[in-house]
């Protein structure tokens, strides 16, 4: 069955360290989202994909940047993690605009 | 600016009974909305949609209602289970398939 998965899981890291975030789909969908969802925020958008090549920023993208190489793939570079990213990260994916948005298991980031 | 927000953060019902949890939004432009359940530790989980040119969609044991008049978006699950309790988010869609999404609204059910 077609999905879209998160690795890792958790992960902690140092403050100023760089930390990749993978995400990985396989229904074939054009469109790729990241958020991050805090308490008292809800899901906030953080960087999206409209297809190969094709990046976006969010609502807030500081300090977080995205490449789009192939149609499966959608990972989140923090360039220089800060205490304030702590936060759980989702993926998500779509087969094209006004369309549902369906997302993985989330990232769980902790930056100490 | 835009917006979307639900009206109860937290709603406890009784076990059988039915729930409704309730949204506005703010873009008279968004043409499709979305609710979504998320259950803790996981991701937000499909529920049901409804596009602009409707006011109501049914799903199993869900239903949801659109009122373009007052902007407004309402859940309604059927015979609430104790499986429902989750956290619930609606979602309008804006610009090109991106979401704004609501705060929550976290459903508890009393056996």
């Amino acid at each position: 069955d077609a999905e879209i998965t998160q690795s890792p899981r958790h992960k902690i890291t140092e403050t100023g360290r760089q930390v990749t975030l993978a995400c990985h789909q396989t229904w074939n969908h054009n469109n790729m989202f990241w958020y991050r969802q805090d308490l008292g925020h809800g899901l906030r958008l953080i960087h999206y994909s409209y297809g190969v090549q094709d990046t976006n920023k969010g609502e807030v993208s500081d300090g977080y940047s995205v490449s789009r190489s192939n149609t499966e793939d959608l990972p989140l570079t923090l360039e220089s993690a800060a205490s304030s990213q702590t936060s759980v990260y989702f993926c998500a994916s779509s087969s094209g605009s006004a369309e549902t948005q369906y997302f993985g298991p989330g990232t769980r980031l902790l930056v100490l | 600016g835009e917006s979307v927000g639900l009206h109860l953060p937290t709603l406890s019902v009784q076990e059988g009974d039915n729930s409704i949890i309730n949204c506005a939004y703010s873009n008279s432009a968004s043409d499709y909305f979305i609710w979504y359940k998320q259950e803790s530790g996981k991701g937000p989980q499909f529920i049901i949609d409804i596009r602009s040119n409707m006011d109501k969609r049914q799903g199993q044991r869900v239903t949801v209602l659109l009122n373009k008049t007052v902007k407004h978006l309402s859940l309604q699950i059927a015979a609430t289970q104790p499986g429902d309790s989750a956290v619930y988010f609606c979602a309008e869609n804006i610009r090109g398939g991106k979401l704004i999404f609501g705060q929550g609204t976290e459903l508890s059910v009393k056996p």
